[in-house]
């Protein structure tokens, strides 16, 4: 069990350009989670995914952010055009759940945008 | 809707004295909570959880917390912080699907 991995770790773009986030979550963990924390504030969600399918989509997030998880496996998370606003935290999580359960999430240790 | 609010931002303590950190919860469904801890650098890791069942939860690292559900509560105590426990601390409340909202997180400084 390596945990949850997040590349890169650090992300500095001009705005007006796209970045790409991947997310490997633990092996075998089925639900996969993205959440977003800016400085002084909780994570806050973006999306989550069930194998393959994206269950819901944040109405917080514009439609310049795109989230794929193609073979159930990692995870990308796209944001196109970025803005100054999107400078944050992303964070990725799992957990393996059997049906529709609560079980806690394991977290990666993020990647921190910043657009100048 | 669900949401947390978290009453401190931040609570300096002492080495070896107790804490107290405060969660209040609104759901209009089941009520699943959780603490997260963040340390400086790392990954956010669970402290504890409530489902169901007895309203005392303990967690790692010597942490329980307490649900009320009269006062819509979930704190969170320790009897004898380390230095080691600076960090910040989030209160949860989960849908049934797993998907966490976060409160605003409290900060504590533990010092000697």
């Amino acid at each position: 069990d390596t945990g949850v991995s997040q590349d890169p770790r650090h992300k500095i773009t001009k705005r007006g350009q796209n970045v790409t986030f991947r997310c490997d979550p633990i092996s075998e963990h089925n639900r996969l989670y993205w959440y977003r924390q800016t400085l002084g504030q909780g994570p806050e969600f973006l999306t989550y995914f069930q194998n393959e399918a994206q269950l819901e989509k944040s109405r917080l997030l514009s439609d310049r952010f795109s989230a794929e998880r193609p073979k159930g496996s990692f995870s990308t998370l796209e944001i196109q055009r970025t803005e100054q606003g999107d400078s944050a935290m992303y964070l990725c999580a799992s957990s393996f759940v059997a049906g529709a359960g609560i079980e806690k999430l394991f977290f990666g240790s993020g990647t921190q945008l910043s657009v100048l | 809707a669900q949401s947390v609010t978290q009453l401190d931002s931040q609570v300096p303590v002492f080495e070896e004295a107790p804490v107290e950190l405060r969660c209040n919860y609104s759901s209009s469904v089941s009520v699943y909570l959780f603490w997260y801890v963040q340390y400086p650098n790392q990954g956010l890791q669970l402290l504890l959880k409530y489902l169901s069942g007895s309203t005392l939860v303990k967690g790692i690292n010597g942490f329980e917390a307490e649900f009320n559900k009269s006062q819509t509560s979930f704190h969170l105590r320790k009897p004898s912080v380390h230095i080691s426990d600076t960090a910040e601390y989030f209160c949860a409340v989960s849908d049934s699907w797993g998907k966490l909202q976060f409160g605003a997180g409290t900060q504590v400084v533990v010092t000697p």
